[in-house]
């Protein structure tokens, strides 16, 4: 069981606006910067998101992220064939000794 | 350009050790903290152990310590992690990936290596 809790799936046709969440604690999210990974099939992760809501270059502007108390979220705008992937946020925790955590993931599939 | 080129995977039987390398080229390796990141097959992202640019603080998941070591060689600008007591639930693809500074406390990893993988199994 994830530290960061994401939903396992999401989905959305092309166009379209989708919206993943991620819940953390005061010991992570609370207390540090959220960043979101892109895994397209077979391949490495790729950072998408950084400190919360910045884009790494290249990275498109339809997505975008935003992080509010102990809860962050990744919104993908005008939704293409090629975001279909899996979605990590992340997050340093400060509890015992300190140690990086993942969400579970949340599947993106485009109808 | 950055690369990383993770080498050292392979098959062991349970109780046995493998040790990973992450080659880095194409930044000045030890001004940057580095880490390794694994995923069992059909599962999420899990961290599994960080480590300061000099090499003087490190980090390990509660699942690896005491069985798993990183280091690094800056001369060599190579990466290692050193796996030991390996179980069946330690298979998984290991990735290696920077860190945005030479401290660890960052969940920020751009790039990553493209992986290799690592079968526990008797």
């Amino acid at each position: 069981q994830s530290v960061l809790t994401q939903p396992p799936s999401a989905s959305g046709t092309p166009g379209q606006r989708v919206t993943i969440s991620c819940s953390g604690s005061s010991s992570n999210i609370g207390s540090n910067n959220v960043n979101w990974y892109q895994q397209l099939p077979g391949t490495a992760p790729k950072l998408l998101i950084y400190s919360n809501d910045r884009r790494p270059s290249g990275v498109p502007d339809r997505f975008s992220a935003s992080k509010s108390g102990t809860s962050a979220s990744l919104a993908i705008s005008g939704l293409q064939s090629e975001d279909e992937a899996d979605y990590y946020c992340a997050a340093w925790d400060d509890s015992l000794n300190g140690h990086v955590v993942f969400g579970g993931g949340t599947k993106l599939t485009v109808l | 350009e950055v690369q990383l080129l993770e080498s050292g995977g392979g098959f062991v039987q349970p109780g046995g050790s493998l040790r990973l390398s992450c080659a880095a080229s194409g930044f000045t390796f030890s001004s940057y903290a580095m880490s390794w990141v694994r995923q069992a097959p059909g599962k999420g992202l899990e961290w599994v152990s960080g480590i300061s640019g000099s090499g003087g603080s490190t980090y390990y998941a509660d699942s690896v310590k005491g069985r798993f070591t990183i280091s690094r060689d800056n001369s060599k600008n190579t990466l290692y992690l050193q796996m030991n007591s390996l179980r069946a639930e330690d298979t998984a693809v290991y990735y290696c990936a920077k860190q945005p500074s030479a401290g660890t406390t960052s969940a920020r990893f751009d790039p990553w290596g493209q992986g290799t993988l690592v079968t526990v199994s008797s």
